[in-house]
C-alpha cells in the first residue's frame, strides 16, 4: 500500500496561473481532506469530502476549488494563484469521517507551492 | 469554538533527557485529542490519540500523553529522547462539522535534540 500520494512534490507558479494538486489514496477510505500549512499557523483545513460525490468548505476555502473524482482521488485547484497561496499543501484521508471522532487521518507527504 | 494552543514554539533537549510538550485545548464537548509528528520534509504521522477511558495514553515510539480535563491539557511526554525524535509536533482536537469529523491543529512545537 502506498497510502496517500500527492503530486507534484514541488511547484513554482507565477501570479495568475492556475494549477491542480492531485491526491490519491489506496486504503479504500471514504473521507478525504486538503490542508495548508503556513509557518506559525499549524495546519488549516481548506476543503474536505466526507464521501464520494460530496465536498464541503473548511476553514480557509477562498481561492480554491476541489473535485472528488472518485473514491480514490481528491484534487485541489487554484484557478488564479496569488502569492498568499504560497504554502505547503497536505492531503489526508480517513475511513468514514462521518461522526467517527476516533478516526485517524492519514497524511500524504505534501506539495510545496511557491507563487511568485 | 474549538482551538488548540501549543505555548512552546521551539524546545531544545539533550539526547537521553526527558521531554514534555504542552498542549491546551478549548472545546465545548468531550474532546477527541491527537498528537501528530512531522519529520522534516515529511507528512504527519499519528503518535497517539485520546477519546475516552484511561487518561494516560500510550503511543508509538515510546511517547505517552496525559489528558487532564480540569486543566484542559493533553501534554506529550517521553522519558528519554533520542536524536531521531527531532521533528515538529502538533496537537489537534477533533470536532464535528457538517458532514464529517475534522481536525483543528495547534501551531506546533519544534523539537531540537542535542547529542
Amino acid at each position: 500500500n502506498a497510502g496517500v500520494t500527492q503530486t507534484p512534490k514541488f511547484q513554482v507558479l507565477k501570479t495568475g496561473q492556475s494549477m491542480t494538486l492531485q491526491c490519491a489514496q489506496d486504503m479504500n477510505h471514504n473521507s478525504m481532506y486538503w490542508y495548508r500549512q503556513d509557518p506559525g499557523m499549524g495546519l488549516r483545513l481548506i476543503y474536505y469530502s466526507a464521501s464520494e460525490g460530496t465536498t464541503d468548505k473548511g476553514e480557509v476555502p477562498n481561492g480554491y476549488n476541489v473535485s472528488r473524482l472518485n473514491k480514490r482521488e481528491f484534487s485541489l485547484r487554484l484557478e488564479s494563484a496569488a502569492p498568499s497561496q504560497t504554502s505547503v499543501y497536505f492531503c489526508a484521508s480517513s475511513v468514514t469521517g462521518t461522526g467517527a471522532f476516533q478516526e485517524t487521518q492519514y497524511f500524504g507527504p505534501g506539495t510545496r507551492l511557491l507563487v511568485l | 469554538a474549538q482551538s488548540v494552543t501549543q505555548p512552546d514554539i521551539h524546545i531544545t533537549v539533550s539526547e537521553g533527557a526527558s521531554l514534555e510538550l504542552r498542549c491546551n485545548y478549548s472545546y465545548g464537548a468531550t474532546p477527541y485529542l491527537f498528537w501528530y509528528v512531522q519529520s522534516p520534509g515529511q507528512g504527519l504521522q499519528l503518535l497517539l490519540k485520546y477519546f475516552s477511558g484511561d487518561t494516560l495514553v500510550q503511543g508509538i515510539k515510546g511517547f505517552e500523553a496525559e489528558f487532564k480535563r480540569s486543566q484542559s491539557s493533553f501534554n506529550l511526554r517521553k522519558p528519554s529522547v533520542h536524536w531521531s525524535d527531532a521533528a515538529e509536533y502538533f496537537c489537534a482536537v477533533g470536532a464535528y462539522q457538517t458532514g464529517a469529523n475534522n481536525l483543528f491543529f495547534g501551531t506546533g512545537t519544534r523539537l531540537t535534540v542535542i547529542p
